[in-house]
């Protein structure tokens, strides 16, 4: 039940084109599910993130979907560019404080070709 | 900005051996964190802190141990390491939601 399961493993999109990356839980005391952008040799940033009650959240060209009913969020990225290949982590947490656990899904390696 | 930083950027180390990862962050956060990542594992929590000598078992402890004497420094100790903890090791402090990351370290064990 804390698992979050992400798709895909992997990605390519050409530029310009709409990257889409899925992610579904199963915990409904979940409340905060934010994801992660991760460039080689770096550790993950946030990119943006997004509270239940509310279906979507855009920030520039980065979009989150989420459906509660359903338990799934998604992040998509229009009008993709070289310098969004990356790999990136949804997560999901319960609270905040001492009990700010994040749990992440697998990782999505993000290629844009040029 | 906040920054975390990591003692080691890579570090190898011999089987059986004492390891010491140090982790430092400068903007007073009561949060630590300590994950492990491999691929298509994804993040996995080893152990977190919510405050000084306090601390937590993540997902994953096992083999691990950690210290947090003071309230910016995180250390996560490998008490004899093993081929199978070579991974990437990343630290992680938060006030409230958001985690921020430092670079990793790392790990080769032979």
């Amino acid at each position: 039940q804390q698992q979050v399961k992400q798709s895909p493993q992997s990605l390519i999109v050409q530029k310009g084109g709409i990257s889409i990356i899925n992610c579904a839980y199963e915990n409904t005391a979940f409340d905060y599910f934010p994801w992660y952008q991760q460039f080689p040799g770096k550790g993950p940033a946030l990119l943006i993130a997004i509270r239940p009650d509310v279906s979507e959240k855009k920030e520039g060209r980065f979009t989150i979907s989420f459906n509660k009913s359903a338990k799934q969020f998604s992040l998509h990225i229009m009008d993709s560019q070289p310098g969004d290949s990356a790999t990136y982590f949804c997560a999901a947490s319960k609270g905040g404080g001492a009990t700010n656990k994040l749990i992440f899904g697998t990782g999505t390696l993000l290629a844009v070709q040029p | 900005d906040v920054k975390v930083t990591q003692s080691s950027r890579y570090l190898v180390k011999r089987t059986g051996e004492k390891v010491f990862l140090e982790c430092v962050q400068d903007m007073d956060h009561e949060n630590m964190f300590w994950y492990r990542q491999d691929p298509g594992l994804g993040l996995r929590l080893i152990y977190f802190s919510y405050d000084v000598k306090m601390k937590e078992k993540g997902d994953i402890p096992e083999g691990y141990s950690v210290s947090r004497e003071k309230k910016e420094r995180f250390s996560l100790i490998l008490e004899s390491a093993s081929t199978n903890q070579t991974s990437m090791y990343l630290c992680a402090s938060s006030l409230r939601y958001e985690q921020f990351f430092g670079p990793g370290t790392r790990l080769t064990v032979l």
